[in-house]
This record gives structure tokens, sequence and C-alpha cells, in this order.
């Protein structure tokens, strides 16, 4: 199993562009999560899924969009970039609410 | 609103000795606990999950311990190496699993 795969690994964006961040998993889980983690800080959820079809908001959703149209595929949409977004953006994949996440390796997104 | 507190934020140690990282939460209606390990440039590891009815748990040199009423939770490494040099992330999980994280502990152990 690849486990949870993000691409890129990083980008640099100018500011008012867009980008999609991609994650896959193939470990067939129901729950995916988008977090964001700021230089020293903890991480902070975006979006969350908890089957195909179904997406909520987390805590700082402002600026992001997701779609969930496979089990498999998790994708975060940043419309308009800012310098705020500026961050390294981390997908996470679990079977069911009380077990680990599982991270992937991280896309590290420089606005300017 | 859940916080989730780290303490120290960073720590220092020669190899070999044992050591404690703390974690504290506001809001004590929580489904687990959870410790992850984050090497530099990389993602999150987990370590050691806590249901919220379990009290600890072990895994080789680390043990993590779980007070839900105080809103505490430690993490214990036993003789340390330079191997276990990262960040130590404390995690929180909330309905649905989402997890409110703390700012991490960044450990250093000297050879």
């Amino acid at each position: 199993n690849a486990g949870v795969t993000q691409t890129p690994k990083f980008r640099i964006l100018k500011i008012g562009q867009s980008m999609t961040l991609q994650c896959t998993q193939d470990m067939n889980h129901n729950y995916m999560y988008w977090y964001r983690q700021d230089p020293g800080m903890g991480l902070k959820l975006i979006y969350y899924s908890v089957g195909a079809g179904i997406t909520d908001k987390g805590e700082v959703p402002n600026g992001y969009n997701v779609s969930r149209s496979t089990t498999e595929d998790f994708p975060l949409r940043l419309e308009l970039a800012a310098p705020s977004q500026t961050s390294v953006y981390f997908c996470a994949s679990g079977y069911v609410g009380w077990e680990t996440q599982y991270f992937g390796p991280g896309t590290r997104l420089l606005v300017l | 609103k859940q916080e989730v507190t780290q303490i120290p934020a960073a720590l220092s140690v020669p190899e070999g000795e044992n050591l404690v990282l703390n974690c504290s939460f506001t809001d004590s209606a929580i489904y687990n606990l959870q410790w992850f390990r984050q090497d530099p440039g990389k993602g999150l590891t987990s370590l050691l999950l806590i249901q919220s009815s379990q009290r600890e748990q072990t895994s080789g040199r680390l043990n993590a311990s779980l007070d839900k009423s105080s809103g505490r939770s430690t993490l214990y490494i036993a003789a340390s190496q330079p191997g276990d040099s990262a960040t130590y992330l404390c995690a929180v999980g909330e309905y649905g699993n989402k997890l409110v994280f703390g700012a991490g502990t960044i450990l250093r152990v000297k050879s």
C-alpha cells in the first residue's frame, strides 16, 4: 500500500492564482481530512469528509473548497490565493472515527 | 472551543535520560487522545492512541497516560536515544474524529 499520497510536494503561487492540492489514499478509508500547519503551530482542520459525496467544514475553511467524488480522492481547491494561505498542507485518512489517522507527507505552499 | 497546550515547547536532554512531555486540554468531552511524531519536512506518524475509556497505552519505550477529569495527558519516553529527536504532537479527538492539535514539543536528544 502507498498509504496517503499528496501532490505536489512544493508550489509557489502568485497572489490571486488558484490551484488544487491532490490527495489520494489506497486504504479504503471512509474518513478523509485536510489540515494546515503554520510555522511553530499545531495543525488546524480545514475540511473533512466521512464518505464519498459528504464533506463538512473544519476550523479554518475560508478560502478553500473540497469535493469527494470517490472514496480514494479528496482534492483541496484554493481560489484566489492570498499570502495568509502560505502554509504546509496535510491530508489524512482513517477507517472509522475512533481509530488513528494516517497522514500524507504534506504539500508546502508559498504565496507571493 | 477545545484548546490543547503542550509543555515544554522545546526540550534538550542527554542520551539515556527518561523524559516526560505534557499535554493539557480544556474540554474533557473527548473521544480519544493521540500522540504523533513529526520529523522535519515529513508527515505525522501515530505513536499512541488512548480511547476516552482508557487510562494509558504502551508501545516499546513509550507510555502515554490520560486523565480526562483533569484534562491532562503525559508521554513518557524511557532511555531516550538520538533517533527520538523530533517534534511530538498531542491531539484530542472530537466527534467524527476531528483532531485538535497542540503546537508540539521539539525534542533534541544529544549523543
